[in-house]
């Protein structure tokens, strides 16, 4: 079975701090993993993912197969990264399988 | 970027009702599309996969004949929730592949549709 946790549900911030957003997961396979962002009273929309390799708005996040974890980093946080972020996970990676996500964390940063 | 449409956004019904929650990709075709539940400040819970053409595949604990999915064109599928009942109240959403990225092409979602059962 295919597992997503992600510990924390708020997250609170200054602006201009470093953010980590923790997800670890638990798949036997070989996943592929993924970062979603929900932003007030708008629709989930994809952040990255793990094959990709890139930097959005920002962010990073290295999968780090030891440790079975996938965090989510910016260095320095800004008011528009609020918002609530979803850890998720597709098995088999390449395939068109479904996802399963965490529960989701809070991120608010105040100035 | 590719655009996935639900309809409606919220709706209000009776107990014992059923109703029917439309999926549409609007500028790309969709051979899979996938439904989630979502409750209040919780995850997207996977219901089912949707495939066009064929049945729907459901996650276990899910009743098929309670919420029932057809997926007739590679642009639409539906969702009815059959009988419903307050506890079937909730947030749900679905998600859909450009089917020509293959497996690996980014997963759109749609806004949203929030059920009210009375």
């Amino acid at each position: 079975a295919q597992r997503v946790t992600q510990p924390e549900k708020l997250l609170s911030v200054f602006k201009g701090a470093p953010v980590e957003l923790k997800c670890n997961y638990s798949y036997s396979g070989s996943p592929e993993l993924f970062w979603y962002v929900q932003y007030s009273r708008q629709r989930l929309q994809l952040l990255l993912r793990h094959i990709s390799r890139e930097s959005i708005k920002g962010f990073t996040a290295d999968l780090n197969k030891g440790e079975t974890s996938f965090h989510l980093k910016k260095p320095f946080a800004q008011e528009e990264d609020s918002a609530m972020y979803y850890c998720a996970l597709s098995g088999d990676a390449g395939t068109a399988s479904k996802l399963t996500f965490g529960t989701g964390t809070r991120l608010q940063v105040t100035l | 970027g590719a655009v996935v449409s639900q309809h409606p956004s919220w709706v209000i019904c009776k107990s014992g009702t059923s109703v029917k929650i439309e999926c549409r990709s609007l500028d790309f075709q969709a051979t899979t599309m996938f439904w989630y539940r979502q409750f209040p400040k919780q995850s997207l819970m996977l219901m089912a996969t949707s495939n066009e053409g064929s049945k729907a595949t459901y996650e276990q604990g899910v009743e098929k004949d309670k919420f029932l999915i057809n997926h007739a064109s590679l642009t639409l599928s539906t969702l009815t929730v059959t009988s419903a009942h307050p506890e079937d109240s909730s947030f749900y959403i679905c998600s859909a592949r450009d089917s020509t990225s293959g497996g690996a092409g980014e997963l759109f979602f749609g806004e949203g549709s929030r059920l009210t059962v009375l």
